[in-house]
């Protein structure tokens, strides 16, 4: 059974920093791996999407990478905005299954 | 082009009262999945609907049922609430048969269970 989890859980940083977040998975064969941004009260929204092909995929301040033999995602950003707090969660889709989503980390971003 | 949309965004229940939530998508998709949120714990799959006409358990389908009205429409039932259930829950929706199964989620139905 695919287990996702991610670290930290919470973490506050003051504005300009870069940053990185964890999330690593149990389950290697997986198809592919998604992050998702989720504002307080407020529903998900997809940031990047990497297939298991991919190792990485960016989106302006965002880059995210994929290790499958690792069992590790990274998602990095970089020049970190208070705008960019939320929650962040990633997801892991494993073939003919659905996706299995980690608890989260909670960002603040200090002004 | 709205999305996936839910309704209610609020509801509140007796332990005991069923209700039902609703979830439409304009985007064609052909899976749509039905997740709970929890504090702490994630998202968690109840119920999905590989296409039209099929549904299968998730993760934690227990007190729940489902039904694919059509391509568009995914309802989540709750028979008989209980308190164990009150969560948000989201409805998302992907296409399946073109990589790379992106989801696309709707804003959530918040449910109390007193």
């Amino acid at each position: 059974k695919q287990e996702v989890t991610q670290i930290p859980a919470a973490l506050s940083v003051p504005e300009g920093e870069n940053l990185v977040l964890n999330c690593s998975f149990t389950d290697s064969a997986i198809y592919n791996l998604q992050w998702f941004r989720q504002d307080p009260g407020k529903g998900l929204t997809s940031l990047l999407l990497i297939q298991s092909s991919q190792r990485e995929q960016t989106s302006g301040r965002l880059n995210a990478s994929l290790d499958k033999s690792s069992g590790r995602s990274t998602l990095y950003i970089a020049a970190s905005q208070p705008g960019d707090s939320a929650t962040y969660l990633c997801a892991a889709d494993n073939y003919g299954q659905n996706f299995v989503f980690g608890p989260g980390t909670r960002l603040s971003v200090l002004p | 082009n709205a999305g996936v949309t839910q309704t209610p965004k609020f509801q509140v229940l007796k332990t005991g009262q069923s209700m039902t939530l609703q979830c439409a998508q304009d985007m064609n998709h052909n899976s749509m999945y039905w997740y709970r949120q929890d504090p702490g714990m994630g998202l968690r799959l109840i119920y999905y609907s590989a296409s039209e006409g099929t549904t299968d358990k998730g993760e934690v389908p227990n007190g729940y049922n489902v039904s694919r009205l059509n391509k568009r429409e995914f309802s989540l039932r709750l028979e008989s609430a209980a308190p164990s259930q009150t969560s948000v829950y989201f409805c998302a929706s992907s296409e399946r048969k073109l990589s790379p199964y992106e989801q696309y989620f709707g804003p959530g139905t918040r449910l109390t269970v007193t």
